[in-house]
């Protein structure tokens, strides 16, 4: 079954430092999010992104948070200048657009120091 | 405005019973909902879906059902095995298949031998 692959699944930074989490959708899938949990608390939209450009934006993703598919296949979510509360669980998520249903990754746990 | 909110946050059940997750919704806009498994360090995995022009949806094991009415929806798993536990989240999407979907807080699940 085609999956959302996510990368590196554990990331630790100092605070301040810039990061960057890495995707890769389902490949025929036209529409990608990033979706985040605070360590026992709900899952939390931020954005989600369509023609390569974001087509809708949550409070979070302020401006130290961008988005950008480089190329065909990977989706990344950049923190410029992370902060504690940036600690989390990261998820990217995409839908083919045909059919509802989201695909989710296994997360990314962001560890600000 | 967009809220789902669950009425239980933990919930333990003898293997081999039945188990009912609910959750109640606020927006009657609201046409899709979704219920997603969410194992230790894993990304949600979801179970099955429930458009609002039906009110019950079963699958594997699992049925959905849904009250437009007083804005409830709920899980019921049968036969409930020991991978059965995890955390139940309850979300909704109000538009098009690509618009975000909004979780619900989740509610715990034990399944005690």
């Amino acid at each position: 079954e085609p999956e959302v692959t996510q990368t590196p699944s554990h990331q630790v930074t100092q605070m301040g430092q810039e990061v960057i989490l890495r995707c890769v959708p389902i490949s025929n899938h036209l529409y990608f999010y990033w979706y985040r949990q605070i360590l026992g608390q709900k899952v939390e939209f931020l954005v989600s992104f369509y023609n390569n450009e974001i087509s809708e934006k949550s409070e979070i993703f302020d401006d130290q948070f961008s988005v950008e598919r480089p190329d065909g296949s990977n989706f990344t979510l950049k923190i410029r200048s992370t902060k504690l509360e940036d600690s989390a669980m990261y998820f990217c998520a995409s839908v083919s657009g045909q059919s509802y249903g989201y695909t989710f990754g296994s997360g990314t746990r962001l560890t600000v120091v | 405005g967009e809220s789902v909110g669950l009425h239980l946050p933990t919930l333990s059940v003898q293997e081999g019973d039945n188990s009912i997750i609910n959750c109640a919704y606020s927006n009657s806009a609201s046409d899709y909902f979704i219920w997603y498994k969410q194992e230790s360090g894993k990304g949600p995995q979801f179970i099955i879906d429930i458009r609002s022009n039906m009110d019950k949806r079963q699958g594997q094991r699992v049925t959905v059902l849904l009250n437009k009415t007083v804005k409830h929806l709920s899980l019921q798993i049968a036969a409930t095995q020991p991978g059965d536990s995890a955390v139940y989240f309850c979300a909704e999407n109000v538009g098009n298949r690509d618009d975000k979907i909004i979780f619900g807080k989740g509610t715990r699940l034990h399944i005690l031998p």
